[in-house]
């Protein structure tokens, strides 16, 4: 069974950091481009960032660049989110999702982040 | 603001027919395939609809997509109480270099 499963979440105060994880599992993880997608309490999707198979290539939405960092481990079917200098609009749950470019085929439960003094 | 335009909602009977329209630009729609995705409430979301048309095993044929120039369409058809959820359109923007998501439709089967 094709499973991702997110974990990390939590309360943090603004300027505070945060690791996201995802666990992949029932597929070849490094063969699938990985994304993260985000939803603020009440509100739409949002992408975040996405990586490339082999982690060559990243891209980050203009909201998040120069404070997150996606990352992923191949050898343990693992997708990272480095989140540095948190700040109250990036409250929400943090989805794992299988892909890149294109569709998402497959989604984690979701981790809450709560970013709050 | 998102960059996809969808209604914020739509209702529907039983049975009924419904469809939600998804307005993006040459950027993302116009060049690039269209997502759908169904979120039922306090669940993750579901893709529903890719490649602008096609539907992935398990998906009812009572979904459909379709795309015409920079705007996409989902229908729904045989309307049923399970299929109260929201639904988002998505797309890669060339020109942002990223997934870019509708704001969301919601829908409510009367």
């Amino acid at each position: 069974e094709v499973q991702l499963v997110e974990s990390g979440g939590g309360l943090v105060q603004p300027g505070g950091s945060l690791r996201l994880s995802c666990a992949a599992s029932g597929f070849t993880f490094s063969t699938y481009w990985m994304s993260w997608v985000r939803q603020a309490p009440g509100k739409g999707l949002e992408w975040v960032a996405n990586v490339k198979e082999d982690g060559t290539e990243k891209y980050y939405v203009d909201s998040v660049k120069g404070r997150f960092t996606i990352s992923r481990d191949n050898a343990k079917n693992s997708l990272y989110l480095q989140m540095n200098s948190l700040r109250v609009e990036d409250t929400g749950v943090y989805y794992c999702a299988r892909g890149g470019r294109q569709q998402y085929n497959c989604w984690g439960q979701g981790t809450l982040v709560t970013v709050s003094s | 603001q998102s960059v996809l335009t969808q209604p914020p909602s739509t209702s529907g009977t039983p049975g009924q027919r419904v469809t939600i329209s998804c307005s993006g630009s040459s950027s993302n729609i116009g060049s690039n395939t269209v997502n759908w995705y169904q979120q039922l409430p306090g669940t993750a979301p579901k893709l529903l609809i890719y490649y602008d048309n096609q539907r992935p095993s398990g998906v009812p044929d009572r979904f459909s997509g379709s795309k015409s120039g920079t705007s996409a369409s989902l229908a729904i058809s045989g309307l049923q109480s399970e299929d109260e959820a929201d639904y988002y359109c998505a797309a890669w923007d060339d020109s942002l270099n990223g997934v870019v998501f509708g704001g969301g439709t919601k829908l409510t089967v009367l």
